[in-house]
């Protein structure tokens, strides 16, 4: 059973980039039965997807955060990343990665969050 | 954007009493291989979301019988046969026929 775990700073600076990493377990990254992705929940709201990526590295954005969103993938590291760049205080939020088995946005196996504050 | 719209928002239950949950897509959610790609979460308070139902209605691996998704087209329910104190939670559907993918607003089910 996969299993993903967030990391990355919990406090970020306005106009500075955030920038989180997906470590997953349990399963290899490469599988080609897989895509990652990441969604993010500002506090007291519901859910708002953010983009996915394959491990070979085919992207999919939300279209109101495509300008400022890059994905990536480390095969060697077993991690996918997010990097958002130019952040304001509507971006504070818990971020969320996910898997999806076979389909894009299946988001069958959750991480546990991390909170991310853009504050100066 | 497909808007995904959800109702009620907020919605108390009996415990043993069933619960139902609307969801609305903007446009049609059947994808071009005849399926239709409707996901249903739940979030308990301070948990990640968990999904309970994948393309409208098949329930994932350890999901109580208890829990139902059905609907075609545009228009889905989430229910619940006989809700139990476990169920207190916001529940989200969650289109992925298109891109981009897009969430429904959330409804929080809580005990009377």
């Amino acid at each position: 059973q996969l299993q993903l775990q967030e990391s990355g700073p919990g406090l970020v600076k306005p106009s500075e980039t955030l920038s989180l990493t997906c470590s997953v377990s349990g399963g290899s990254i490469s599988s080609g039965n897989y895509y990652w992705g990441w969604i993010r929940q500002p506090p007291g709201k519901g859910l708002d997807w953010i983009g996915s990526i394959s491990y070979y590295g085919t992207t999919n954005f939300n279209s109101s955060l495509k300008s400022r969103v890059t994905l990536s993938v480390d095969t060697s590291k077993n991690q996918f990343s997010l990097k958002l760049s130019s952040v304001t205080a509507a971006d504070t939020a818990v971020y969320y990665c996910a898997s999806s088995r076979l389909f894009w946005g299946a988001f069958d196996i959750w991480g546990q969050g991390t909170m991310v504050t853009v504050s100066s | 954007d497909v808007v995904m719209t959800q109702s009620p928002l907020s919605l108390p239950v009996t415990l043993g009493q069933p619960a139902s949950i609307s969801c609305r897509s903007s446009q049609s959610l059947v994808y071009s291989d005849g399926n239709t790609y409707l996901n249903w979460f739940q979030q308990r308070p301070g948990q990640s979301p968990r999904r309970l139902i994948y393309e409208v209605s098949k329930r994932d691996s350890g999901v109580p019988d208890r829990f139902s998704g059905s609907g075609s087209g545009t228009d889905f329910t989430l229910k619940i046969s006989r809700v139990e104190a476990e169920d207190v939670a916001a529940y989200y559907c969650m289109q992925y026929t298109h891109w981009p993918l897009t969430f429904g607003g959330g409804t929080k089910v809580e005990i009377k």
